[in-house]
């Protein structure tokens, strides 16, 4: 089965520094999609950036970057210029990119990462 | 504008009693799922479902029960029979099975 292990409970980064979260996964699949979600105080999941197991290239979206490294298991996510609204959960989150009858459309999440953000 | 909605966000169950969570979606996508948050976990998954009149188990169904009659609703009934029923319920859709996930603004349950 898979497992996703984030091992910083809690986290904190001065305003405009940057920070780096943690993220390492169990899978014996080659062919997978890794995601982080942000879980902000209205608690609501909002996905932040996706990265797909089959592209060598980091994916990147404004401040927020990932560094994946297949070989390692490991998927950590940069946050760069941190703001205030970074404040919140961070979860990693992987699910099998092969689809069959039924079984595989399960996101496995990590137990969070609680960011604070220090004015 | 088009999203996940959720209701209600709160809600308060006396033991012993059903309760239904609403799950709405106006973003046209086939496959919706409920998922269960408790504190200090991540979340797990109820039920999926990835087109109308189908549904499937997820890792912890038991003690819940849904139905998918229309492509835009998907709700949770939390039956007696689940035994540790108050969390936080987080609704979710996507194109389709394999596609991203998207979440709704969730329902805080609370059993008395």
């Amino acid at each position: 089965a898979q497992t996703v292990t984030q091992s910083q409970p809690e986290m904190s980064v001065q305003e405009a520094e940057t920070v780096t979260l943690s993220c390492t996964y169990d899978t014996s699949e080659s062919d997978y999609y890794l995601f982080w979600y942000k879980q902000p105080p209205s608690r609501q999941m909002i996905l932040v950036i996706r990265q797909e197991a089959y592209k060598q290239q980091n994916a990147t979206e404004n401040r927020f970057s990932v560094n994946f490294q297949k070989a390692a298991k490991s998927f950590s996510l940069k946050i760069s210029d941190s703001q205030l609204g970074d404040a919140a959960m961070y979860f990693c989150a992987y699910r099998r990119a092969l689809i069959s009858n039924f079984g595989n459309e399960k996101l496995t999440f990590g137990t969070g990462t609680r960011l604070t953000i220090i004015p | 504008d088009g999203g996940i909605t959720q209701s209600p966000k709160y809600l308060f169950r006396k033991e012993g009693q059903n309760v239904t969570l609403s799950c709405e979606q106006n973003l046209n996508h086939d496959a919706m799922y409920w998922y269960r948050q408790d504190p200090g976990q991540g979340l797990r998954l109820i039920y999926y479902s990835q087109i109308v009149n189908d549904f499937q188990k997820g890792d912890i169904a038991e003690g819940y029960s849904v139905s998918r009659e229309k492509k835009e609703s998907f709700p949770l009934t939390v039956t007696s029979a689940q035994k540790n029923p108050t969390a936080f319920y987080l609704c979710a859709s996507s194109i389709q099975l394999t596609d991203t996930q998207y979440f709704g603004p969730g329902t805080r349950l609370t059993v008395l």
